[in-house]
């Protein structure tokens, strides 16, 4: 069964500037959960989808961050413009079931963004 | 709001045997999840603690006490391979039937000869 994909792997981008990152979750995973997870810290749930529909983005710093899910399967996370502070890696994670029913995530190796 | 408290690192000589604490403060609280991370790695998935007790998975444990809002990690016959961060995560509601996880700061576990 293949894991979590994400791309790109890496990113170098100046402060102000726009990306982009895309996850494909494991096949027929129902649940979506992208996190940040600064140096040294534990990763932080942004936004949870199930299918394609967002089910928690209260951590999500909706004035610059925005994520999407069509078709309830890949996802994009946005960030435009971005901060400094954003310097982080961003980590896709997915689950079969909807949250209420199992409690084991999978994640994927993450996107390393440095914003400089 | 979610608060967890896990000691930043820990060293221990392989084979022996190292416990690493986790205590929480939290609302809605439904169980404590341990994941390992190695360096650039993706955290995997350990154990998953519901209801008070111990959970035994090969090498590695899990306690939980909801009374004491704590639990712990154990690691047993220390292997290199077990260096790693752990991190402890609290499964909590958040709303619309769904859960999320709460992630501490992570224990960076040196296994030395």
């Amino acid at each position: 069964e293949a894991g979590v994909a994400q791309s790109p792997r890496y990113k170098i981008i100046e402060k102000r500037q726009s990306v982009a990152f895309w996850c494909n979750p494991i096949s027929g995973h129902a649940t979506l959960y992208w996190y940040q997870q600064i140096l040294g810290q534990g990763p932080k749930l942004l936004i949870q989808f199930q299918n394609n529909g967002v089910v928690d983005d209260s951590q999500l710093p909706k004035d610059r961050f925005s994520a999407e899910r069509l078709k309830g399967v890949d996802s994009t996370l946005k960030i435009q413009p971005a901060k400094l502070e954003d310097s982080a890696v961003y980590l896709c994670a997915s689950s079969l079931r909807p949250t209420g029913e199992t409690y084991e995530q999978y994640f994927g190796p993450g996107t390393r963004l440095t914003v400089t | 709001g979610q608060s967890l408290e896990q000691p930043s690192e820990v060293t221990a000589v392989e084979g022996a045997i190292v416990q690493i604490n986790c205590t929480y403060q939290t609302s809605g609280f439904y169980g404590l999840s341990w994941y390992q991370q190695h360096d650039g790695g993706a955290p995997t998935f350990l154990s998953y603690n519901a209801l008070d007790g111990l959970e035994e998975t090969g090498r590695f444990s899990s306690f939980l006490s909801r009374s004491d809002s704590y639990g712990y990690l154990l690691l047993q016959e220390l292997q290199m391979k077990d260096s790693a961060s752990y991190f402890c995560a609290v499964r909590v509601a958040a709303g619309a039937g769904s859960y999320q996880l709460t992630f501490g700061k992570g224990t960076k576990l040196s296994v030395i000869p």
